[in-house]
């Protein structure tokens, strides 16, 4: 099986510009959430889909969004970036949020802001 | 904000010692505690899921065990090996999300 699928891996953008980046769930997985992770801090809580709705969302700006595609596949959006937001942004898929099985990460992808 | 506390933050220990670390929780709306394991260059991957207060759960070399009315689990590894060295993290389930600790990056020295 699969496991779960980050894109892409590394990214470089300036000041003020936007990115996505894309994470695939293992297959059967419903439930996608994405984490943020700065020198220092622990895995932050940015948001979670399930089937295409999002049920919960954590304590960041509006620049931070996201969705969840029919086929699980999620989105993650940051708009007008800022120095701070450089990170290692994390997706997990689960069976079903609440459930209580494990979460299933990816790799990440490194976004670097100049 | 909710709080996870991880203690200690490092730990080098010499291979074949036995070693522990904590987790800090709060103690209401729990839904369960899990335990990540997180090399350098890969992702960190599921060790644990404990749901009962006195759960104890063990894999291999590795155990945990929890108790939601006091808010602390404890990981324990026996026998340590350079295979485990590693960032061990914490995630507590309130509900509606999950708040992970800053983990406990053990190295084991051979």
């Amino acid at each position: 099986k699969a496991g779960v699928t980050q894109t892409p891996r590394y990214l470089i953008k300036t000041r003020g510009q936007q990115v996505t980046l894309s994470c695939s769930p293992i297959s059967g997985h419903r439930s996608v959430s994405w984490y943020q992770q700065t020198p220092g801090q622990g895995l932050q809580f940015l948001f979670e889909y399930f089937s295409e709705t999002q049920r919960n969302k954590g304590n960041f700006p509006g620049r931070f969004s996201g969705r969840q595609f029919s086929n699980s596949r999620s989105e993650m959006n940051v708009s007008t970036l800022e120095l701070g937001d450089s990170a290692l942004y994390l997706c997990a898929s689960s069976l079903v949020q609440g459930d209580n099985s494990p979460l299933h990460f990816g790799n990440g992808t490194r976004l670097t802001v100049t | 904000i909710l709080n996870v506390e991880q203690s200690p933050q490092s730990l080098h220990v010499q291979e074949g010692d036995s070693t522990n670390f904590t987790c800090s929780f709060p103690s209401s709306n729990f839904y369960a505690l899990h335990w990540y394991r997180w090399e350098t260059a890969k992702s960190p991957e599921a060790l644990f899921v404990m749901t009962l207060n006195g759960d104890e759960k063990k894999k291999g070399r590795i155990s945990a065990t929890l108790n939601t009315k006091e808010g602390y689990s404890y990981l324990y590894i026996k026998g340590s090996q350079p295979e485990d060295s590693a960032t061990y993290l914490c995630a507590f389930n309130g509900g509606n999300q999950f708040y992970f600790g800053t983990g406990t990056s053990l190295t084991v020295i051979p």
